[in-house]
């Protein structure tokens, strides 16, 4: 398997919403990121999580609150959203984070916020 | 200040022709440097990488060149198809660092 899945594809919610983004991956890896995607723009790093604890947090407004629960899942909690947060939001997994090897991506959720 | 920089937002070929792609970086010290694909609706997906140590490395169709003293790298589809149609990031990393930094994209579009 070597896939990462990402739930749910797409996510419309309110800015006194609360939801969850779920991210998946079965390859063993030990390092998962989240990432942010505008259209036209590179993915923007938010979260690297290495062996289960958050190793980088780029900054990101606590209203991004990220979990992992155990080495294969990678949820990231959303809570009190702007209109200027609706994007692709990426999940990816790597070997291990200070690794050289390249990272798998998920297909992503395309979140509106209104 | 970006890191890692694709200065052509878009390229064209046709079928058959060679594809070039460009990236610049301005930090000496990264290690490694990787190309993905993106097509719409999907996330990116690892082509090829390059280790600093290197100059080439060539992998079916596609072929990265590495030329530290210009901080410049290029990625070469020969030949290219129109399946090749997608937009091509160039990133770059630090050895032991968690985070890959990304340049802004290429959209290439390999016409029939």
């Amino acid at each position: 398997d070597t896939e990462v899945t990402q739930t749910p594809k797409h996510l419309v919610m309110g800015m006194t919403n609360k939801k969850s983004l779920k991210c998946e991956q079965h390859m063993g890896h030990r390092a998962m990121y989240w990432y942010k995607q505008k259209a036209k723009k590179p993915p923007e790093l938010m979260f690297v999580y290495s062996y289960e604890k958050l190793s980088i947090n780029e900054s990101v407004p606590s209203r991004f609150s990220p979990e992992c629960p155990n080495s294969s899942l990678l949820n990231l909690h959303l809570h009190a959203l702007q209109p200027e947060d609706s994007a692709l939001y990426l999940c990816a997994s790597g070997l291990r984070a200070g690794s050289i090897n390249e990272q798998f991506f998920g297909p992503g959720t395309r979140l509106t916020v209104l | 200040d970006q890191q890692v920089k694709q200065n052509s937002p878009s390229l064209s070929v046709q079928e058959g022709r060679i594809s070039i792609l460009n990236c610049d970086y301005t930090n000496s010290m990264f290690d490694y440097f990787l190309w993905y694909k993106k097509y719409p609706a999907e996330g990116p997906t690892f082509l090829i990488s390059i280790s600093s140590i290197k100059d080439k490395n060539e992998d079916g169709r596609f072929t990265v060149f590495l030329n530290k003293s210009a901080k410049h790298l290029s990625l070469h589809i020969v030949p290219s198809q129109p399946g090749d149609s997608a937009v091509y990031f160039c990133a770059a990393k630090l050895a032991n660092a968690g985070k890959s930094t990304f340049g802004d994209g290429t959209t290439l579009t390999v016409k029939p």
